[in-house]
């Protein structure tokens, strides 16, 4: 069964700094997907950024970037000039044609203004 | 566009009675997953449907059950509830059950099992 773990269960940054939250895996599969999300403490749960496994180029969306390495089964997130919004729990996730999404046991962000 | 609603947000059930959670998803979305979200166990798969049709099921009991409506509204159900079936249940749409569709999350069902 595919896994994600997550070795950092707590995080905390200053304003404006840089932070990388840890992610790996283990497949065997070939063709899947990666995601991270954010839940807020309000709970609702929102996609951040998603890399797709064939896709050699990193996924970028605004402050936030993925460093993928697939041979590794690494998939960090990085998020750049930290802002407080982003203090919430950061969930890495897999998914592919044969498995449901699964997620990590999440890292808690802490921003520090 | 209204994002994914769930009801109701909070519930306190005792062991043994059994409860139903409802989703409705965002105008359009035809797909509809749902998880389970606690302390310990983290978040967890619970089912997928898409139109009408169960398409994946988790590793939980059979007393946790599922459906999906016509109008792609979702509804679980919990029998013979447990206390550790005390979670944040989430439901998640998306406009098909592609790999690669971005599920769009609810706000969750707290449910308290006492």
């Amino acid at each position: 069964a595919q896994t994600v773990t997550q070795s950092q269960p707590e995080m905390s940054v200053q304003e404006a700094e840089t932070v990388t939250l840890s992610c790996t895996y283990d497949t065997s599969e070939s063709d899947y997907y990666l995601f991270w999300y954010k839940q807020p403490p309000s709970r609702q749960m929102i996609l951040v950024i998603r890399q797709e496994a064939y896709k050699q180029q990193n996924a970028t969306e605004n402050r936030f970037s993925v460093n993928f390495q697939k041979a590794a089964k690494s998939f960090s997130l990085k998020i750049s000039d930290s802002q407080l919004g982003d203090a919430a729990m950061y969930f890495c996730a897999y998914r592919s044609i044969n498995t449901p999404l699964v997620f990590g046991k999440g890292t808690r962000l802490s921003v520090i203004a | 566009k209204a994002g994914v609603t769930q009801t109701p947000r909070y519930l306190i059930k005792t062991r043994g009675q059994q409860v139903t959670l409802s989703c409705s998803p965002i105008s359009g979305h035809r797909s509809v997953s749902w998880y389970q979200q606690t302390p310990g166990q983290g978040l967890q798969f619970l089912f997928e449907y898409f139109s009408e049709t169960q398409r994946n099921k988790g590793n939980f009991p059979g007393r946790f059950s599922g459906r999906q409506f016509s109008n792609s509204r979702s509804e679980m159900n919990v029998s013979t509830l447990e206390l550790g079936d005390s979670a944040l249940y989430l439901c998640a749409s998306s406009l098909t059950a592609g790999v690669n569709n971005e599920q769009f999350f609810g706000p969750g069902t707290r449910l308290t099992v006492l």
